[in-house]
């Protein structure tokens, strides 16, 4: 299997403009987390999905901040309009299960720089 | 609020020693624990996980303990090699956050040198 699959692995950009992060979780999985990595903060849980739906989306810092999952393969996080604040690198998870015992597999991340 | 403590940041010996990592949580009621390594410009690797029910977990030359009661985790790594070099995080599955929440340490980077 290629893993969770993240792309651009990496983002500049100007502060105002928007930008969509995509994932494609390992085949077969059904659970999907976005999170955040920062030197300030570390890792932070920004929203997970369970058979495609959103379950819990209180890490989503802002209104600013969105994400869709309109399949089982693939998943979108769109920052509008960015923030230098923003910068971090933004990893995707996935998991087999909504269970609480399953190890989840991350993706390589994107960094995004906001000017 | 769970919070997860990683003691030291930062970690250097050189090859062949054995070495500890540990890992501290304020609240005991998780789920369980996992312990991931994060190499620089990577994602994270899932390398061990603990259930809130096991007192430790084995793969090669790595060991992680648990002891729920007292919100501790060590991850021990046997002969060290430089490739072992790399961040290890660990992180607990919080059950008063919410089931799905891993609340994640800061790291300790560690370097093995040759």
């Amino acid at each position: 299997d290629a893993g969770v699959i993240q792309s651009p692995r990496h983002e500049v950009t100007e502060m105002g403009q928007e930008v969509t992060l995509r994932c494609k979780p390992i085949s077969g999985h059904n659970s999907l987390f976005w999170y955040r990595q920062t030197m300030m903060r570390g890792l932070e849980l920004l929203i997970y999905f369970n058979n495609n739906v959103p379950i819990d989306d209180s890490g989503m810092p802002e209104d600013r901040f969105s994400a869709k999952m309109p399949n089982a393969s693939f998943s979108t996080l769109k920052i509008q309009p960015s923030e230098p604040r923003d910068s971090a690198v933004y990893f995707c998870a996935s998991s087999l299960r909504d269970g609480y015992n399953e190890k989840l597999f991350f993706g390589s991340g994107t960094q995004l720089s906001v000017l | 609020k769970q919070e997860v403590t990683q003691i030291p940041a930062a970690l250097s010996v050189p090859e062949g020693e054995n070495l500890v990592l540990n890992c501290s949580f304020t609240d005991s009621a998780i789920y369980n624990l996992q312990w991931f390594r994060q190499d620089p410009g990577k994602g994270l690797t899932s390398l061990l996980l603990i259930q809130s029910s096991q007192r430790e977990q084995t793969s090669g030359r790595l060991n992680a303990s648990l002891d729920k009661s007292s919100g501790r985790s060590t991850l021990y790594i046997a002969a060290s090699q430089p490739g072992d070099s790399a961040t290890y995080l660990c992180a607990v599955r919080d059950v008063i956050q919410g089931a799905q929440k891993l609340v994640f340490g800061q790291g300790t980077r560690l370097t093995i040198n040759p």
